[in-house]
């Protein structure tokens, strides 16, 4: 079975520049999350989706960043205009919302390593 | 509120030796999930265990091992024999519910690197 699948897998840009990440989640994983992971640190949620609708996007900077998963299936971060500070990877994870309610482990994709110049 | 605190950000050790990563967490809810994770070279990263607060039983899986001690709010992970593709970063993180009971988001330690040289 396919894990999560991102790309691209690095990209560099000059700032105030728009970028976007593409993902596609393992399949039948009805719930997707975004996160951005700084050097030497652990990763922090941007944005959490379940099936189309995002519940929880409240560490997500609004002011430049925007997600959308039209079809609860993939999904598109994008950042517009980049600013240097935004040079990070960003990582996407899905998981199972069951019908008893409960959630399976996240699963990760690769990444995306973004350079902001 | 929550965090987690992984106070080893390097360790090295030499091929075969057993290393202990310590995690060290913070929360208010009694019901809460604690996960580990490793994160290799590759960036990609790998679930290891999610166990909930309910269950302080320690768990081993081959030469894996974790002990969970609520008194101590801690969730250390020992590997056995370490070998070298053992190398990667690695995560603890916490979980608290959500008001149905559910798996909350995940709030991730700054990891601990470790290095197992031949």
């Amino acid at each position: 079975e396919a894990g999560v699948v991102q790309s691209p897998r690095y990209k560099i840009i000059e700032k105030k520049q728009p970028v976007a990440f593409w993902c596609n989640p393992i399949s039948g994983h009805n719930t997707l999350y975004w996160y951005r992971q700084n050097l030497g640190q652990g990763p922090e949620l941007l944005i959490r989706y379940e099936n189309e609708e995002a519940v929880d996007d409240s560490q997500l900077p609004k002011d430049r960043f925007s997600a959308e998963r039209l079809k609860g299936v993939d999904s598109t971060l994008k950042i517009q205009p980049a600013e240097l500070g935004d040079s990070a990877v960003y990582l996407c994870a899905s998981s199972l919302r069951r019908t008893s309610g409960s959630l399976s482990e996240q699963f990760f994709g690769p990444g995306t390593r973004l350079t902001v110049l | 509120a929550q965090k987690v605190t992984q106070a080893q950000t390097e360790i090295s050790v030499v091929e075969k030796e057993d290393v202990t990563l310590d995690c060290v967490y913070e929360t208010r809810d009694t019901t809460y999930y604690l996960f580990w994770y490793k994160q290799p070279p590759s960036g990609e990263l790998v679930f290891l265990i999610r166990r909930n607060s309910f269950d302080e039983q320690n768990e081993i899986s081959g030469r894996y091992s974790w002990n969970f001690q609520k008194s101590t709010s801690s969730f250390n992970f020992t590997i056995t024999a370490s070998q070298v593709v053992d190398s990667a970063v690695y995560f603890c993180a916490l979980s608290e519910t959500n008001y149905g009971g559910s798996q909350g988001n995940l709030i991730f330690g700054k990891g601990t690197k470790l290095s197992v040289k031949p």
